[in-house]
């Protein structure tokens, strides 16, 4: 999967416990980005990276904190997990955003929120 | 703001046919568009990627076509294989940087 590893693959917690989620890339891109997918809305962007200490919001980035101190790492934080974040989390890598670049995925990181 | 939409959601064929899979979007303005491929449990694999500038592209039995000016993007598959079956989708993107906007995907069964 491109040198992306996500962890943990599967979660399971309680409603106001927080909850990060870690991606990890060996490929040194630029660009990292995390994706929610759920039944019926698809793949939502709810953070994303453009460098080192470099973040912005995605479309449904409410709940969530992001922090990414080094190129290889990117993580997700849920401050206090709710039952409406239950969901499929996926990260994504590109190397400069270019318009000829593809987006490459990790295996997802199943949280369930009881 | 960029809407998505691929149409149906769900396909059957029987192995051997071609598949003619559909995407259309709202803002005509896009910097690219790529078609994905997702098997159950996993996560996305890029397929095909048409520069905005781009007409098609093709990658042995997949050619995908973009026109701009109607707002849509078609994936063809050819011959297709019980092991084609799988979620496909398309997703665009306005501007550098990469930021998706995805379609609900087609949940594709090819039987034998």
């Amino acid at each position: 999967d491109a040198g992306i590893t996500q962890s943990p693959r599967h979660k399971v917690t309680e409603t106001g416990t927080p909850v990060t989620l870690r991606c990890h890339q060996t490929e040194n891109h630029r660009y990292m980005y995390w994706y929610r997918q759920d039944p019926g809305h698809g793949l939502r962007l709810i953070h994303y990276s453009y460098g080192v200490k470099d973040t912005d919001k995605g479309e449904v980035s409410d709940g969530y904190s992001v922090s990414r101190s080094k190129t290889e790492d990117f993580l997700l934080t849920l401050e206090s997990a709710t039952s409406s974040q239950t969901s499929v989390y996926f990260c994504a890598i590109s190397n400069l955003g270019g318009e000829n670049e593809k987006l490459f995925f990790g295996s997802g990181t199943q949280l369930s929120v009881l | 703001k960029q809407e998505v939409t691929q149409i149906p959601a769900a396909l059957s064929v029987p192995e051997g046919e071609n598949l003619v899979l559909n995407c259309s979007f709202t803002d005509s303005a896009i910097y690219n568009l790529q078609w994905f491929r997702q098997d159950p449990g996993k996560g996305l694999t890029s397929l095909l990627l048409i520069q905005s500038s781009q007409r098609e592209q093709t990658s042995g039995r997949l050619n995908a076509s973009l026109d701009k000016s109607s707002g849509r993007s078609t994936l063809y598959i050819a011959a297709s294989q019980p092991g084609d079956s799988a979620t496909y989708l398309c997703a665009a993107i306005k501007a550098a940087g990469n930021k998706l906007t995805f379609g609900g995907g087609t949940r594709v069964l090819v039987k034998p």
